[in-house]
């Protein structure tokens, strides 16, 4: 199984500014994936982080919005942009290691003031 | 469109009961369905199912999945107030593709 970090934890931001998330896989897969989990809601997709090429937005994500980069195989990016109240959420990377497998980072919980 | 949904949204039990938890699912090029438990942020791996009527079991908790009728079911045994939790029913596409969750169930066990 794979072990995922991210970082930070927690932030709470000011309205407009902008929180870039990191996410960390203690081995090379293929497909990582971020999700936000609004309160009292269930996890939904943001995107799917391509390596070496953009991003796959789900319905209701732009990229202007939440840029992510995927550099390699064991690493991504989540920068949530222009904050509001509203992006207050915990945002979580998942990372697909192998058929049948994907697993959890322990999720960044932001709060925008 | 692919949709999970779960049932109940929310169910207050006391210690001791032994709970149902139910998840149906209608996905295109279906291959498994999984079980989390999400405590605080991160959602736990529960179970995982890929095969009509083999029953997964791991202590008090069991889970069976019905392909032909499209659902499956998650048992909590002898609840226990460490059981209270939001359990996140999930189902994967063929190939390495996000998965479709459902709402959750939010468990909640009073003593």
């Amino acid at each position: 199984s794979a072990v995922i970090s991210q970082k930070p934890s927690r932030d709470i931001c000011q309205r407009g500014t902008s929180l870039t998330i990191q996410c960390q896989v203690d081995s090379q897969v293929t497909m990582m994936f971020w999700y936000r989990q609004q309160p009292g809601q269930s996890l939904t997709l943001i995107a799917t982080a391509n390596q070496g090429s953009e991003a796959t937005y789900e319905s209701g994500f732009v990229i202007d919005k939440f840029p992510i980069s995927r550099p390699n195989l064991t690493f991504s990016t989540l920068t949530v942009s222009n904050l509001s109240p509203e992006d207050s959420s915990i945002y979580l990377c998942s990372a697909a290691g192998g058929p049948n497998e994907q697993f959890f980072g322990p999720g960044t919980r932001l709060t925008v003031l | 469109e692919d949709k999970v949904v779960q049932s109940p949204l929310s169910l207050v039990v006391h210690e001791g009961d032994t709970v149902t938890l139910n998840c149906s699912y209608e996905v295109t090029n279906f291959r498994s369905l999984l079980w989390y438990k999400q405590e605080k942020k991160a959602p736990t791996f529960l179970f995982m199912l890929t095969s009509s009527g083999i029953e997964k079991k791991s202590g008090r908790l069991s889970s069976i999945l019905d392909k032909k009728e499209l659902f499956s079911i998650l048992n909590i045994t002898a609840t226990q107030t460490g059981d209270s939790a939001i359990y996140l029913c999930a189902a994967e596409h063929s190939g390495n593709t996000p998965l479709v969750f459902g709402k959750g169930t939010r468990l909640s066990v009073i003593a």
